[in-house]
Parts: C-alpha cells; structure tokens; sequence
C-alpha cells in the first residue's frame, strides 16, 4: 500500500529535550516536506527536499533541522524544542511537479 | 498578502444536498496546481481533488468537483449529495510552478457541517 509513515504519532517532551519525529515514504518520490498545523493559520511549510542530499528551508524553519540521505527517509529534528513548537505536524511526499501530495497521518507535538 | 483566501471560516448543509466551498487565489505563475484536501477530526489530510493550470476541463472525483474559473482565480469545491461523513475541515491549496517540486500553499481552511 502506497503510505507515507510518519513516528511518533503523539509525543509530549519537556523544553529542551532533542527530538526526532521520522517520515518514511514507499512511493519512490522525490519530494519530500515537513507542514506545521496550527489553529487559524493553516498549514506551513518547514522544509522540504526535492532529491537526496538536497534540502531548503521552507517558511517557518527556525528552531527545526531536516536530512535527507536515503530518498524514502525525511526526519525532523528539533534540537531544543521550545513551546511555542507546540503543534501538529505533518510530512508530505510527492513526484515533483506531481497532481497528489500524500500525506502522513501527523504527528501531535506538545513541549511543556 | 494572502495568496490562497477561503472566506467561509464554517458552513452548514442539510444531509443530500450540494455544498460549494470557496477559494480564491493569487499568482502570477502560469502553470499552478490546486488542491482540495478534507481534514476530519481525526486529523490526517485526505487529498480530494486536484486541477491544474491548463487544464481546459473541471477536474472531478466522484461526488466532487472543482469549479474552476481561471479569469476569477477561484477554485470552489462543490461537493454533491452531501454525507454526514463529510463533516470535516476542507482546505484549498495551491502550488506555483513544476519547477519548485511541490510546495503547497494552504488557505485557511472552512469547516463543513452535515445535518442530519
């Protein structure tokens, strides 16, 4: 079945404490993104990666950091989570140019 | 500015009839795509439709369809035979340029309700 994973799907952290939310995708798609979720503003875009190796910030990237070494795998991390990264977050994967943007089921983030 | 605008922060439809969801947007790319994604309360984003920038006819899928009127830069959804299933957040969004990959630009969402 063709999916993107993400992991894990709700997490609760303390300020400060690294994290890694992973997303996988088996659909051989080049691109990849990271969206943030937050009420009233819609969704935004972190980073993304059009290809292996290659990865751009996208338009609220502060605070977070992306790789991109295998084509299937586009973790987020974000080294010192702070509150105001309270939010849900998704990953995206798609052929570029592609009509469909598959989604991952999200992730619910809360730094306390 | 905003280049992705829905104007209808929540709407009500009646179980069985059809629902138009606004979209307006704004580029100045000539080759774009858009999307309609639907956002039940379970969260996941669910791809309904897609149309791009050439394309001559509205894109459809199943009980969906995109109303797309290029000189208005609108993009409504309409969607037909309404369902209590379709009560869920919807979202247009659209991307500019093949060249970029894929971002996607969102409006901000209208919340649907379906009565019973």
């Amino acid at each position: 079945e063709a999916q993107v994973t993400q992991n894990p799907r709700y997490l609760i952290t303390v300020t400060g404490k690294k994290l890694t939310v992973t997303c996988s995708q088996n659909m051989n798609h080049e691109y990849m993104s990271w969206y943030r979720q937050d009420p009233g503003l819609g969704l935004r875009q972190i980073y993304y990666s059009m290809n292996v190796e290659v990865t751009d910030k996208g338009d609220v990237p502060e605070g977070y950091k992306v790789s991109r070494k295998e084509k299937r795998n586009f973790p987020l991390i974000l080294e010192s989570p702070s509150p105001n990264q309270t939010s849900l977050y998704f990953c995206a994967s798609s052929l570029l140019g592609g009509e469909t943007q598959y989604f991952g089921p999200g992730t619910r983030l809360l730094v306390l | 500015a905003q280049k992705i605008t829905q104007t209808q922060p929540g709407m009500f439809v009646q179980e069985k009839e059809a629902v138009t969801l606004d979209c307006t947007y704004d580029t100045s790319d000539q080759s774009y795509g858009l999307f309609w994604y639907k956002q039940p309360s379970s969260g996941e984003m669910i791809f309904l439709i897609y149309q791009g920038s050439y394309d001559e006819q509205n894109a459809t899928e199943g009980r969906y369809s995109l109303n797309f009127q290029k000189a208005r830069k609108s993009a409504n959804l309409v969607i037909s035979a309404s369902q209590l299933g379709d009560s869920a957040m919807y979202f247009c969004a659209m991307r500019e340029g093949y060249n970029q990959g894929g971002k996607l630009i969102f409006g901000q969402g209208t919340e649907l309700s379906v009565k019973p």
